[in-house]
């Protein structure tokens, strides 16, 4: 069984500042790692993933995470964010050794950017 | 772009009544998820169909919810009757079937249930 600890349920900041919002997860065995994120009213939408190789990824709009093993964190951080940032995101993780195995979500981080 | 559709967006709903929602995953993915989120939380399985067949309902109230996906396309998950603990949003994703590799799950825009 695995699970995700957002430590921070809400994240205020300032527009242009740096952010880093913070994951862990506990499992017996090795996982994918995701963040996703959701507007109001909205599905979820798939902002980066961490499924192998080089242990920092990117998304197209300027996110990163890292993926740090020997910690079991997955904190994902953005040098300068814009108004647009807001919304809740989810850290989550998926168990690599079952083929479509379900996703099991952090209770989300609540980012707030502030003009 | 192919999309996960969902109906209704929104239901609201008398506590003892039936509610059902629709899912129609993305065309040919084999896998579909039903997820629960309450407000506040994030979401949480509920229900994991391959094909037509259920492999994972461990989370789903069974004395009051019911899924199926008879034709191994599109789903139906029902709550009869519905409790005021099940106001949250009801997510459904769909993902294609690759043993070989990591399969992306893709997610609908979700049906908000509130009970009153």
């Amino acid at each position: 069984a695995q699970s995700v600890t957002q430590l921070d349920s809400q994240v205020p900041v300032f527009e242009e500042a740096p952010v880093e919002l913070r994951c862990n997860y506990s499992s017996s065995v090795s996982v994918y790692l995701f963040w996703y994120v959701q507007y109001p009213n909205q599905g979820l939408q798939l902002l980066l993933k961490y499924l192998s190789g080089s242990t920092l990824v990117e998304s197209i709009n300027g996110f990163e995470a890292e993926f740090n093993k020997s910690q079991t964190s997955f904190h994902l951080r953005k040098p300068s964010v814009h108004i647009s940032d807001t919304a809740e995101y989810f850290c989550a993780v998926s168990d690599q050794e079952t083929s479509g195995s379900r996703l099991t979500f952090g209770e989300g981080t609540q980012l707030t950017v502030n003009p | 772009e192919a999309e996960v559709a969902q109906s209704p967006r929104y239901k609201i709903t008398e506590k003892s009544q039936a509610v059902a929602f629709w899912c129609d995953p993305i065309s040919g993915h084999a896998t579909l998820y039903w997820y629960r989120q309450i407000l506040g939380q994030g979401p949480e399985l509920l229900v994991q169909f391959q094909d037509e067949s259920v492999v994972d309902d461990s989370q789903l109230p069974k004395d009051r919810f019911s899924a199926e996906r008879l034709k191994g396309v599109d789903s139906t998950l029902k709550i009869q009757p519905a409790e005021l603990g099940d106001s949250a949003m009801y997510l459904c994703a769909s993902s294609s079937v690759d043993y070989n590799s990591y399969n992306e799950q893709f997610f609908g825009p979700g049906t908000r249930l509130t009970v009153l």
